[in-house]
C-alpha cells in the first residue's frame, strides 16, 4: 500500500522558518512527480509546489515563490519543503501528494499524506 | 491562472438522492480535470482523474463528465457516506494547479 508520511509541523513564529518532510513507500518514488497542497483552517485546497520525478524542475505558487523551497532525495525516498519567511497566511494543513496515477508532471494527485500542521503566529 | 468555480457551495439532500455538483473552467482546459471528496479531518480523496475515469476503488455510483470549460460531478445514489466536501481541480495548466472552491454535500 503507497503511504506518505509529512513531519516537521509545528508552531512558529512570523519570519521564521520550517522544514517539512514526507517520507514514502510502496512506489518507485524516482519515477513520479510530487507536490504539496495546504488547507488553511476551514478553507479549500491550495497548491504549493510541485517538483518532476528527477528533482531538476520545480514549480511554485505566485503565494510561496522566493520563500519556499520545494526538493526530493531519491535514494531517501523523501520530499520536502524549506519555509522561510514564513507569514500568519501560511498557516494551514500541509499535505503531501503524489501526482498520479500517469507518470505526466502536469497531473492529478493520486495519494496523499495525512497532513501536518503549520501554525505562524506570535 | 486559470479560474475553477464550483456550484453549488454547498447542497442538502438525502440518501438515494442523484447528486450533481457542476464546475467551470475560466479557460480550456480539454479533460484535465480531477474531483476530489474530502470528510472532515481527513486528507482528500481522488475520486476521477481525466473528467471521467474513475480511480481504482471508487464506487461505481460516482461518475464525472465534460470537457473544455464545462464539467459535472454526479452520485447517482447517495449513501451516507458520501456525505463529504468535493473539489474539483484542473491540471491543464502549471503551475499554478488550481482547485475550485469546493462544494459541500449536507444531510438533508
Amino acid at each position: 500500500e503507497v503511504q506518505l508520511l509529512e513531519s516537521g509541523g509545528g508552531l512558529v513564529q512570523p519570519g521564521g522558518s520550517l522544514r517539512l518532510s514526507c517520507a514514502v513507500s510502496q512506489f518507485t518514488f524516482r519515477s513520479y512527480a510530487m507536490s504539496w497542497v495546504r488547507q488553511a483552517p476551514g478553507r479549500g485546497l491550495e497548491w504549493v509546489s510541485g517538483i518532476s520525478g528527477s528533482g531538476d524542475n520545480t514549480y511554485y505558487a505566485d503565494s510561496v515563490k522566493g520563500r519556499f523551497t520545494i526538493s526530493r532525495d531519491n535514494s531517501k525516498n523523501t520530499l520536502y519543503v524549506q519555509m522561510n519567511s514564513l507569514r500568519v497566511e501560511d498557516t494551514a494543513i500541509y499535505y503531501c501528494t503524489k501526482n498520479g496515477p500517469s507518470l505526466q508532471v502536469l497531473n492529478s494527485f493520486d495519494y496523499w499524506g495525512q497532513g501536518v500542521l503549520v501554525t505562524v503566529s506570535s | 491562472a486559470i479560474r475553477m468555480t464550483q456550484s453549488p457551495s454547498s447542497l442538502s439532500a438525502s440518501t438515494g438522492d442523484r447528486v450533481t455538483i457542476t464546475c467551470r473552467a475560466s479557460q480550456d482546459i480539454s479533460t484535465y480535470l480531477a474531483w476530489y471528496q474530502q470528510k472532515p479531518g481527513k486528507a482528500p480523496k481522488l475520486l476521477i482523474y481525466a473528467a471521467s475515469t474513475l480511480q481504482s476503488g471508487v464506487p461505481s455510483r460516482f461518475s464525472g463528465s465534460g470537457s473544455g470549460t464545462d464539467f459535472t460531478l454526479t452520485i447517482s445514489c447517495l449513501q451516507s457516506e458520501d456525505f463529504a466536501t468535493y473539489y474539483c481541480q484542473q491540471y491543464n495548466t502549471y503551475p499554478p494547479l488550481t482547485f475550485g472552491g469546493g462544494t459541500k454535500v449536507e444531510i438533508k
